[in-house]
């Protein structure tokens, strides 16, 4: 079956630097790429976005670049802050029709260091 | 605008004992759905409606019943818990199945 994975299960960054977190997918078939932020005790939250027909998309501080050569996709968060603590997934969706399975990663933990 | 709002927040269960988790939206979602979130197993959707009136197995269904009650609101229910369902649920919902998936807060659910 497909799997979505994540390179690094912990990342640890000093405040106001730049991070990044990997994901790699196994479904050449995927088109829609997305990567929540998920906080201790609460429930995943949507950051950032991006298709197929893409390659890079940036948000507020966010950055996701997608390299479907190679079935990877990034997470890049700039000058990063105490409150990007977090757990991050990147989830995959094939949007053919009758077929939309959202398959998530197991996540990265990213701790930023005051 | 709450966006989806689940409860209960906290459950401890005995082994066969029934409940249901509650979900509603604000957001005039077509879509809603109920994952489960495991340890080193990322989510996994046990159900989805696409729409309402409409009910879909996800990945991990069994033991498992769901009920559209209307656009807003989708249920969960146990109907005999097991040890193997405690896990942490959430409940989500979407515009459409192409669009952007929004979670609740979660309900840790504990089954002894």
């Amino acid at each position: 079956g497909e799997s979505v994975g994540l390179h690094l299960p912990t990342l640890s960054v000093q405040e106001g630097d730049n991070s990044i977190i990997n994901c790699a997918y196994s479904n050449s078939a995927s088109d829609y790429f997305i990567w929540y932020k998920q906080e201790s005790g609460k429930g995943p939250q949507f950051i950032i976005d991006i298709r197929s027909n893409m390659d890079k998309r940036q948000g507020q501080r966010v950055t996701v670049l997608l390299n479907k050569t190679v079935k990877h996709l990034s997470l890049q968060i700039a000058a990063t802050q105490p409150g990007d603590s977090a757990v991050y997934f990147c989830a995959e969706k094939e949007t053919n029709f009758g077929n939309e399975k959202l398959t998530f990663g197991t996540g990265t933990r990213l701790t930023i260091i005051p | 605008n709450a966006g989806v709002t689940q409860t209960p927040k906290f459950q401890v269960l005995k082994t066969g004992q029934s409940m249901t988790l509650q979900c509603a939206q604000d957001m005039n979602h077509n879509s809603m759905y109920w994952y489960r979130q495991d340890p080193g197993m990322g989510l996994r959707l046990i159900y989805y409606s696409a729409s309402e009136g409409t009910t879909d197995k996800g990945e991990v269904p069994n033991g498992y019943n769901v009920s559209r009650l209307n656009k807003r609101e989708f249920s969960l229910r146990l109907e005999s818990a097991a040890p193997s369902q405690t896990s942490v649920y959430f409940c989500a919902s979407s515009l459409g199945q192409r669009n952007t998936i929004y979670f609740g807060e979660g309900s840790w659910l504990t089954v002894v």
